[in-house]
């Protein structure tokens, strides 16, 4: 069965610092990967996504994940962390033979200190 | 062009009664999806629909429903509400059937508590 890790309920960081948020995946197939983000009260807005290719994936809002098959992992980075990015942080994983089913983590809460 | 749109986005209802959730996709799509979501359990999977046809279902009970009609909207049913059911109900819509062809974009969500 799919099952998405992400070990970090809540991190905190400074802006300006720098931001790795971990998330490790269980799946048999080839998995399509997502980061999604949610601020309160609003629904899940697309970071990035893998499917294919280049391990490397840059998103919006100056955010890159890294596909590591070997290690099962899908780490969402961003060089320096802003105010605005203060929200709580999904990694999904799917694959096609479930069409849009996604399975997600559990989340991780990002606090960013001034 | 106008994101998809849940309705209504909070509502309260007591133990036993039911309810019926509504999601508009993005004009021409034709996939969408339920959630539910809670602090306990976190983002699940209920259903997706695409042309009218359930695709896929969660690991949930028979109280919950859901059905497309032919201009893509969607509602989701709970019957016989327990407490438990007091969650953040998300919908995706999707233009394709396939994640690695179209994105899914999420709508707000329908808030329900159960009291």
């Amino acid at each position: 069965a799919q099952s998405v890790t992400q070990p970090d309920i809540h991190i905190t960081v400074s802006e300006g610092a720098s931001l790795e948020l971990r998330c490790n995946y269980s799946y048999g197939a080839t998995p399509y990967l997502f980061w999604y983000v949610q601020s309160p009260g609003q629904g899940l807005q697309l970071l990035l996504k893998y499917f294919s290719g280049d391990t490397l994936v840059q998103g919006i809002k100056g955010f890159e994940a890294e596909f590591k098959r070997s290690q099962s992992s899908f780490n969402l980075r961003k060089p320096s962390v802003h105010w605005s990015d203060a929200a709580e942080y999904f990694c999904a994983v799917g694959a096609r033979e479930y069409g849009n089913k996604l399975v997600f983590g559990a989340g991780t809460i990002l606090r960013v200190k001034s | 062009k106008a994101g998809v749109t849940q309705t209504p986005r909070y509502l309260i209802k007591t133990r036993g009664q039911q309810v019926t959730l509504s999601c508009s996709p993005i004009s021409g799509h034709r996939s969408v999806s339920w959630y539910q979501q809670t602090p306990g359990q976190g983002l699940q999977f209920l259903f997706e629909y695409f042309s009218e046809t359930q695709r896929n279902k969660g690991n949930f009970p028979g109280r919950f429903s859901g059905r497309q009609f032919s201009n893509s909207r969607s509602e989701m049913n709970v019957s016989t509400l327990e407490l438990g059911d007091s969650a953040l109900y998300l919908c995706a819509s999707s233009l394709s059937g396939g994640l690695d062809t179209g994105e899914l974009f999420f709508g707000e969500g329908s808030r329900l508590t159960v009291l």
